[in-house]
């Protein structure tokens, strides 16, 4: 069974540019959070995603957004890009919320 | 609102020693509780789940029993390896749905 897979892998982009990273969830399941690691902040919660409705978010600003489409994978938007903004974007699925989620490897996001 | 408080790190054991990572959490009701473990240059994976009060949550030699009355879920293991180097967190199930992450305590164990 595949896992969380998450793309791209790596991503250099620079201040004022927006991104849009990709992640598909294990088969079946149909909630999908993001989080957003970094050394000094650790793992914070961006938004959940469930059968394409936004559930949950976290304290970020409107620069972040994303979707869910009906197959249940998501994307995440950044759009004006910080510096700030450098971090490993995780992607987790779970079958449904506040379940055990299943973690994607990551998209490492620099901003140059 | 809800949250979770874990042990900072580093912290640095020998090979063999006894392991304990403190975790206490404020929520309303009965939160499920997770921990998860991220290895280096892995993502995180789940380690163990306890889902109400007193429950045991056990994987891999590392054992968490959920306290209600002191509302901790604290990570144990017995005798702990070089290959338990890795970074764990505590993660409490918000009445919302949501799981809150700890910050993390990076553990290190020495040969």
């Amino acid at each position: 069974k595949a896992g969380v897979t998450q793309t791209p892998r790596y991503l250099i982009k620079t201040r004022g540019q927006q991104v849009t990273l990709s992640c598909s969830p294990i088969s079946g399941h149909r909630s999908v959070s993001w989080y957003q690691q970094t050394p000094g902040q650790g793992l914070q919660f961006l938004f959940e995603y469930f059968s394409e409705t936004q559930r949950n978010k976290g304290n970020f600003p409107g620069r972040f957004s994303g979707r869910q489409f009906s197959n249940s994978r998501s994307e995440m938007n950044v759009s004006t890009l910080e510096l700030g903004d450098s971090a490993l974007y995780l992607c987790a699925s779970s079958f449904h919320a506040g379940q055990p989620q299943h973690f994607g490897d990551g998209t490492r996001l620099s901003i140059l | 609102g809800d949250s979770v408080t874990q042990m900072e790190g580093p912290v640095t054991l020998s090979e063999e020693a006894f392991l304990t990572i403190n975790c206490t959490y404020t929520a309303t009701g009965y939160p499920s509780l997770f921990w998860y473990v991220q290895y280096p240059g892995e993502g995180l994976q789940l380690l163990l789940k306890a889902t109400k009060a007193d429950d045991k949550g056990s994987n891999k030699g590392f054992e968490a029993t959920y306290r209600k009355e002191t509302t901790s879920f604290h990570l144990e293991k017995g005798s702990v390896q070089v290959s338990d180097s890795a970074v764990y967190f505590c993660a409490p199930r918000s009445t919302d749905d949501k799981i809150i992450f700890g910050k993390g305590t990076r553990l290190h164990i020495l040969p």
